[in-house]
């Protein structure tokens, strides 16, 4: 069973498109982050929430905590290809690791 | 200012062999973790340490594997008389401090077994 939810799986849109990415769990966690992943590499650190409401913009990039810490979004405007890749969604778990969701695996076509 | 760094990027194995991954942490982090993704699965925690203490083994099979990160050098991941099933992507994360947040990974070690 896994603890993070991410929809959708998968994401297909044109270049200039809006998107966005869920990541959903019915545990509180303390703190969550939002990471890229390119085939062949580790996973890229985007952004950490901690307080639940909040909401961090990275370039065209938001990212927003629900307000009970269970949930987070990831929202994308004006896609670009070089937004490609593979979204994870991880959560601090009891302080010690990272519970990561299956993952969101995007493409942008030009 | 290097990132954490993973050697080696990739590793083939025959049944039975041992492997070693190396990872140094980013400079100035104290804390170290290691995660597995297995083909078509998501990255599963494996083991947390800190320097010459692990913290937190429960994603670590029973068996054949260990881990140590000593006061030099860097973390070692070891997988002894290695099987088909422990080919996978092995990632190293490392932060400055504790609570398992602000994680930076490696770019990881691609074990095959043969």
């Amino acid at each position: 069973t896994q603890l993070l939810e991410q929809s959708p799986q998968f994401l297909s849109i044109q270049e200039g498109e809006n998107l966005t990415v869920y990541c959903n769990s019915s545990s509180v966690f303390s703190s969550l982050q939002w990471y890229r992943q390119e085939p062949g590499e580790g996973p890229v650190l985007l952004v950490t929430v901690v307080t639940g409401g909040e909401v961090k913009k990275l370039k065209r990039l938001t990212f927003q905590f629900g307000d009970a810490r269970k949930d987070s979004s990831l929202h994308i405007t004006a896609a670009q290809p070089g937004d490609t890749g593979l979204y994870l969604c991880a959560g601090d778990w009891h302080g010690n690791k990272l519970v990561f969701g299956a993952g969101t695996i995007l493409r942008v076509k030009s | 200012n290097a990132g954490v760094m993973q050697n080696p990027r990739h590793l083939v194995r025959r049944r039975g062999q041992e492997a070693r991954l190396r990872c140094s942490p980013m400079k100035g982090h104290s804390h170290v973790y290691w995660y597995r993704q297995l083909p078509e699965e998501g990255l599963k925690f494996m083991v947390y340490l800190q320097k010459e203490n692990i913290i937190d083994e429960s994603g670590m099979p029973k068996e054949r594997f260990s881990a140590e990160f000593p006061k030099e050098g860097p973390s070692i991941l070891r997988i002894q008389q290695v099987v088909r099933g422990d080919s996978a992507a092995y990632f190293c994360a490392s932060s400055l401090t504790s609570g398992g947040r602000e994680q930076y990974f490696g770019p990881g070690t691609r074990l095959t077994v043969t």
